[in-house]
């Protein structure tokens, strides 16, 4: 089967650094998704990784270790616009293509 | 582009009842997907369509469950009869098949409510 893990939730101070960990146990594994998703709102495309190593796009950041099964998406400078829910998703090849997401960690921004 | 569209944005509807929702994809997007989200389950795949065709299923919770794509610009996924289990918000996604790392774009969901 598929089992995406990763934090149920994560408090930050504005300005601060979070890191938001996923650990996956895929057959198939294509690569790694982060979504963000405002409450009430859609999922949004953050990040992809397909090979090993980081991915900086701006304030945000992922990272992938297929051998270890492992991703974070590191977001620095928080602002409070970025207290969400962070979903990690594994791409699976089956027939097709397929995201298979984990549970969402929520982060909450403080002043 | 309009994005991934959803109808309506918002059921209720009492137990029993015949629920129908709809997605019109991204134009040019050939495969789409169907998710249920809950607080207890989280985002869940119900069913996925490539060039129109279901591609697997096996997300479907059950019977009362079935998704059609009569065209590349339409999907349509019902539920009879709905139970209150059934509440849940409901999106529908759609993308290139490759994916080309952008991964799935996502309609704005249809918040169900089963009375």
């Amino acid at each position: 089967g598929q089992n995406i893990d990763q934090p149920t939730e994560m408090t930050a101070t504005e300005g601060a650094i979070v890191q938001i960990n996923c650990t996956y146990q895929t057959s198939g594994f294509n690569g790694l998704f982060w979504y963000q998703q405002h409450a009430g709102e859609a999922p949004t495309f953050l990040s992809y990784n397909v090979l090993d190593g980081l991915e900086e796009k701006g304030r945000f950041s992922s990272f992938l270790s297929r051998s270890k099964g492992y991703s974070y998406l590191l977001l620095k400078e928080l602002q409070m616009k970025d207290s969400a829910s962070y979903l990690c998703a594994a791409l699976i090849k089956a027939a097709g293509n397929k995201l298979t997401f984990g549970g969402g960690t929520r982060v909450l921004v403080k002043p | 582009d309009a994005g991934v569209i959803q109808s309506p944005r918002h059921e209720v509807t009492e137990m029993g009842q015949e629920v129908t929702l709809r997605c019109k994809p991204i134009s040019g997007h050939n495969s789409l997907f169907w998710y249920r989200q809950t607080m207890m389950r989280g985002l869940e795949l119900l069913i996925y369509f490539n060039n129109n065709v279901p591609i697997d299923d096996s997300g479907m919770p059950e019977d009362r469950f079935s998704a059609k794509m009569p065209n590349a610009s339409f999907s349509t996924l019902k539920i009879q009869p709905s139970e209150p289990r059934d509440s849940a918000v409901y999106f529908c996604a759609s993308s290139l098949g490759g994916l080309g790392g952008y991964g799935y774009t996502f309609g704005s969901g249809t918040r169900l409510t089963v009375v």
